[in-house]
This record gives structure tokens, sequence and C-alpha cells, in this order.
């Protein structure tokens, strides 16, 4: 099975400042990678897919992007974060091979 | 728009009770039906799946029921532990390279002593 790997596990960043989340995945190739934020108490927001490298689609406008450099690393940035930016952020991948998402341990973001 | 809708946003079962968790899809194309267990500051993780060509899935105390003709399926916990406790999701996605999973949006399960 596949291993998500993400970090950091909690960030506290001030208004304006940029951010780098990063995922690496074990156990399998060419998986389908996504970006999912989820406010407190709320549900899961997909946020951005990946279908390989350089491929990157984008499901809700906002002031966030991603980058796919290699087959098993998913990069979320913001060049200025906002104060609404504020969550837990899920890596997630589906491996080619079957139907079942793993999940990382999340990112818990308060932006200050 | 809300494909997937779950119902009750929150739960509360005595120890020994049964939780049942219900959902309802739109889209025909779904292919795939899981469920996933949430802690607090956890990652969800896969609880139990099913495909539209079966109509109940059990595993351990944890059940799905589906019902395609009517598009719900449910998940049932026989025998709820407060170890149960936590937030559940149902979701659903159709195959393809391009899979993304559908999702609810939660209930949260208190199991009490």
């Amino acid at each position: 099975s596949q291993t998500i790997h993400q970090w950091p596990a909690t960030l506290v960043q001030p208004v304006g400042s940029p951010l780098s989340l990063e995922c690496t995945v074990e156990g399998t190739s060419n998986p389908n990678l996504y970006w999912y934020r989820q406010a407190a108490g709320r549900g899961l927001q997909l946020l951005f897919y990946s279908v390989g490298i350089g491929q990157i689609s984008s499901e809700v406008p906002q002031n966030l992007s991603a980058s796919r450099p290699q087959d098993r690393q998913f990069i979320l940035s913001s060049k200025k974060l906002l104060l609404s930016d504020s969550g837990f952020y899920l890596c997630a991948c589906i491996s080619p091979t079957n139907t079942e998402a793993f999940f990382g341990q999340g990112t818990r973001l308060t932006v200050v | 728009q809300q494909q997937v809708k779950q119902s009750p946003q929150s739960l509360i079962v005595q120890k020994g009770g049964i939780s049942i968790i219900n959902c309802a899809y739109e889209n025909t194309a779904f292919d795939y039906f899981p469920w996933y267990q949430q802690f607090p500051g956890k990652g969800p993780a896969l609880l139990i799946a099913i495909r539209p060509d079966v109509s109940e899935k059990k595993e351990g105390r944890f059940t799905i029921s589906f019902n395609k003709s009517a598009k719900q399926f449910s998940l049932h916990i026989m025998d709820s532990q407060p170890g149960d406790s936590a937030t559940y999701f149902c979701a659903a996605s159709t195959g393809g390279n391009n899979r993304k999973l559908i999702w609810g949006l939660g209930t949260s399960l208190a199991v009490n002593p």
C-alpha cells in the first residue's frame, strides 16, 4: 500500500507571507495526487489534482497554486497568505491500479 | 451543487447501539462508494467500500447497504464503541485515469460509554 509523507504537521504564518507545503508518496508509481483543505468541523474541499508530472487541475479559484515536479512529489504554494487560507491541508493519492485514496497526516495551517 | 448528500451531520449513540449514516447520490455513472473514518488531527482512512453490483458488504462490525435504484447507500456500525467516535465521510467516484472522489460533508459520531 501507499504511504504519504506530508510536512510540516503544524504551521503558523503571518498574513502576506509565502507558503510551501510538500507531499511525497511511497509505494506506487504514476499516482493521481490531490490537495484538499478542510475547515474546522467541515468537509473536504478539493483544491488541486494531478494525473502526472507537470499536470495540474485547479478545482477552486484561489490564492493557492500547486506543482508536481516529480512523479511522487506534490507541492502546494502561495505567494502571499490570506487569513482565509487557514485550515487543515491534506494530500492524498490514488494508485493507477487501485481505487483507494490514501491520505497524509495533514498540515494544520494558521494564518495570523 | 452537492452531488453526494450525507446525513445526519452529527450523531450520538450509546455504547453497544447501532450507528447509521446515510448518503444519496445523483450521478448514475458512479461506480465506487467508499466510507472513510477520520479522527481529530489525522487524515481520513478507508473504512469499507462497495461497488454497485452488490447490495451489501460487511467487514466486522461495519456494513454498507447499497440501493442502486434509490441511489442511496448507508453505513451501519453494529455494537458501537467509544473508539468509533470520529467523523465519517461517504464518497463516490467514477473510473478512469482522472478518478476523483466526490465527498459527502461528513457525520460526526459520538459514542457514549
